[in-house]
């Protein structure tokens, strides 16, 4: 089975400061690796998505993820925060051999403040 | 622009009743998602569907039955409404096939409150 854990539920900023997002996966198989933002009201996006070759993804809005396999950790970082960013973010695992089937975290909502 | 549509973004109904929730995509994607956003438990995963006419349970099915008639619809059914089923409900589809992962298209949710 799989499961995700975000430690974080909340995370406060104040504005151009970087932030990272903890992403914590456990699963006995190999598995896909996403981060999804959520905006009041609205429903998922996706943010960036980890497959395979480079440990560092970049995705959209200057978020970028490292996944690291032996701490199997999928941590969202961005360098620079703006209030547009304000949202809540979801980490997500797949396993390759089901990608169809997501498991995802109980999402980290991210404060930016002026 | 690729959509997953739900009919409503917001219901109130009485316990008791049965309430249909819909999604409509336009992708032509063969799997369709139902989950429920609760504070503090993220998305929990109702039911699915790979296929027309096909379903299956995912982690909390207990009070919901789906219905796939057509494969760019996908209905959740609540057959008798509780305050405990108070919730965001997340349409979701994705394309079927071996390869990377494809990741899901979400609807903007639909909030439902029993009262």
């Amino acid at each position: 089975a799989q499961s995700v854990t975000q430690l974080d539920s909340q995370v406060p900023v104040f504005e151009e400061a970087p932030v990272e997002l903890r992403c914590n996966y456990s699963s006995s198989v190999s598995v896909y690796l996403f981060w999804y933002v959520q905006y009041p009201n609205q429903g998922l996006q996706l943010l960036l998505k980890y497959l395979s070759g480079s440990t560092l993804v970049k995705g959209i809005n200057g978020f970028e993820a490292e996944f690291n396999k032996s701490q199997t950790s999928f941590h969202l970082r961005k360098p620079s925060v703006h209030i547009s960013d304000t949202a809540e973010y979801f980490c997500a695992v797949t396993p390759q051999y089901n990608f169809n089937k997501f498991y995802f975290g109980s999402g980290t909502k991210l404060n930016v403040k002026p | 622009d690729v959509k997953v549509t739900q009919s409503s973004r917001y219901l109130v109904k009485r316990t008791g009743e049965k309430v249909f929730l819909e999604c409509v995509q336009d992708m032509d994607h063969e799997n369709m998602f139902w989950y429920r956003q609760d504070p503090g438990l993220g998305l929990r995963l109702i039911y699915f569907s790979y296929d027309v006419k096909m379903k299956e349970k995912g982690d909390i099915p207990e009070g919901y039955s789906v219905s796939r008639e057509k494969k760019e619809r996908f209905s959740l059914i609540l057959e008798s409404a509780s305050t405990n089923q108070t919730s965001m409900y997340l349409c979701a589809s994705s394309l079927s096939g071996t390869g990377e992962g494809n990741g899901y298209t979400f609807g903007s949710g639909t909030r439902l409150t029993v009262v």
